[in-house]
C-alpha cells in the first residue's frame, strides 16, 4: 500500500535559520512526489513535482529534492510569510496512478 | 474558470440532513477529486473521476456518500442522513489529465454536522 510520512509534525524557526523538512515515501512504481503549501482555511497550494530520483527543483526560498525513498523540502534564511502547513503526496502505479496520497503535513512557523 | 471553485464555502446542517456540495473545476481539465480533511488531519481521498466517469471511489466512506460529475465539468459531492463525524472540510481538485499532472484545489466547503 502507497504511504507517506512527514517529519518533524511541527517545526519552529527563527528568521533567516535555514532547515530541511522530511518526507519518507513507499510507492509501486512512483509516477511523480509533489510538494504542496497550506495555509489556514485555504485548500492546498501546489509548489513542486519530482518525478525522478536526483531531480531538484527550486523557487525562491524552497528548494526540493528527491531520493529511491525520500524527498526533502530544504528552506534557506526563512522568512515569516514562509509559516504554513507543507504537505508531501505521491502518485504512484505501474500503469495509470488515479489519485494522489498525501502526508499528514509538517507545520512550519517562522519567527520575526 | 481560472481556478476550481467550491460551493457552498461554509455549511452548517442538522444531523441527519442531506447535504450537497459543488465543484466547479478548471476548464479543460479532465480528472476532478474530491478529498476531506478533518481538523488537524490528513488529506483522505474520497473519489476520482475521469470526464464522467468514476474509475476509483475507494475512498468513499460509505453508502451514505455520493457523487457525480456531469458534461466533463462540474461535480457534486452528496451526503446523505449527516453524522457528527462527517463534520470536515471538503477539498475538490483538477486536473489536466491525471495525478500525474499534479492537482490544482479549490478552498473547500467546511461542513459543521450539529
Amino acid at each position: 500500500e502507497d504511504q507517506v510520512t512527514q517529519s518533524p509534525e511541527a517545526l519552529r524557526l527563527q528568521e533567516g535559520e535555514s532547515s530541511s523538512l522530511n518526507c519518507s515515501y513507499t510507492v509501486s512504481g512512483l509516477r511523480g512526489l509533489f510538494w504542496y503549501r497550506q495555509d489556514p482555511g485555504k485548500g492546498p497550494e501546489f509548489l513542486f513535482t519530482l518525478y525522478s530520483a536526483g531531480e531538484e527543483k527550486e523557487k525562491e526560498r524552497l528548494k526540493a529534492t528527491l531520493t529511491k525513498k525520500e524527498s526533502f523540502l530544504h528552506i534557506t534564511a526563512p522568512k515569516p510569510e514562509d509559516s504554513a502547513t507543507y504537505l508531501c503526496a505521491v502518485a504512484g502505479g505501474y500503469s495509470s496512478a488515479s489519485k494522489i496520497i498525501f502526508g499528514s503535513g509538517t507545520r512550519l512557523s517562522i519567527r520575526p | 474558470g481560472a481556478g476550481v471553485s467550491q460551493s457552498p464555502s461554509n455549511k452548517v446542517t442538522e444531523k441527519g440532513k442531506d447535504v450537497e456540495l459543488r465543484c466547479d473545476p478548471i476548464s479543460g481539465h479532465t480528472a476532478l477529486y474530491w478529498y476531506r480533511q478533518s481538523l488537524g488531519q490528513g488529506l483522505e481521498f474520497l473519489i476520482y473521476f475521469q470526464g464522467n466517469s468514476a474509475p476509483d471511489k475507494s475512498g468513499l466512506p460509505s453508502d451514505r456518500f455520493s457523487a457525480e460529475r456531469t458534461g466533463g465539468s462540474v461535480s457534486t459531492l452528496t451526503i446523505q442522513r449527516t453524522q457528527q463525524e462527517d463534520s470536515a472540510v471538503y477539498l475538490c481538485a483538477s486536473s489536466l489529465r491525471g495525478a500525474e499532472d499534479g492537482y490544482t484545489f479549490g478552498s473547500g466547503t467546511r461542513l459543521t454536522v450539529v
